[in-house]
């Protein structure tokens, strides 16, 4: 069976200061990952894909994510917030392969919040 | 940029009455993903189609929810009775294929409000 845990439900960060939106995942098969992000009357966009290449994964919007198998995490980051960051964040799982053991797993979601 | 299209943006419906969603995905794309997304939490997956075909359906409570594609093209989710559980974000979304790897393309939802 597989899963994901978003740690934090929401995240609060100063404007210019790193953000990191963690996302740990369990699964039997070997996963593809996935960040997606959610502005408010938005639809989903993906922000980036870890499918079995590099384990440093680069995003649009200078979002980056690693894959740590031995952690089974796939934490989001960012160097530096930008007020236009501020949405909710999705880690999505699905195991390579597909049989009925194999859904597209969401996250519960990180509210990203940025301070001026 | 082509995009999922859903229709209609907003519904508000009494119990007990049927509503129906309409999605179009990206042209070319075999597959095709229905989920439901409570206030507050991430999507679910309902139902997933490769063409016309039903490739999982068992998380769609099928005593009320039914789904189909057709032509394995454009898509409708119907609800009958609505129950106000059913309160809740409907997303489309299609990807090229159904392999874990391919992206999937998110439409901008239809908001179900039951009364």
């Amino acid at each position: 069976a597989q899963s994901v845990t978003q740690l934090d439900s929401h995240v609060s960060v100063s404007e210019g200061t790193p953000v990191l939106l963690r996302c740990n995942y369990s699964s039997s098969y070997s996963p593809s990952l996935f960040w997606y992000v959610q502005h408010p009357n938005k639809g989903l966009q993906l922000l980036l894909k870890y499918t079995s290449a590099a384990t440093l994964v680069k995003g649009i919007n200078g979002f980056e994510a690693e894959f740590k198998k031995s952690e089974t995490s796939f934490h989001l980051t960012k160097p530096s917030a930008h007020m236009s960051d501020a949405a909710e964040y999705f880690c999505v799982v699905r195991p390579s392969g597909y049989s009925s053991a194999s859904k597209i797993i969401f996250g519960s979601g990180t509210r990203l919040s940025i301070r001026p | 940029e082509a995009e999922v299209a859903q229709s209609p943006r907003y519904k508000i419906t009494e119990k007990s009455q049927a509503v129906a969603f309409w999605c179009d995905p990206i042209s070319g794309h075999a597959t095709l993903y229905w989920y439901r997304q409570i206030l507050g939490q991430g999507p679910e997956l309902l139902v997933q189609f490769q063409d016309e075909s039903v490739v999982d359906d068992s998380q769609l409570p099928k005593d009320r929810f039914s789904a189909e594609r057709l032509k394995g093209v454009d898509s409708t989710l119907k609800i009958q009775p609505a129950e106000l559980g059913d309160s809740a974000m409907y997303l489309c979304a299609s990807s090229l294929r159904e392999t874990a790897g391919y992206e999937q393309y998110f439409g901008p939802g239809t908001r179900l409000t039951v009364t």
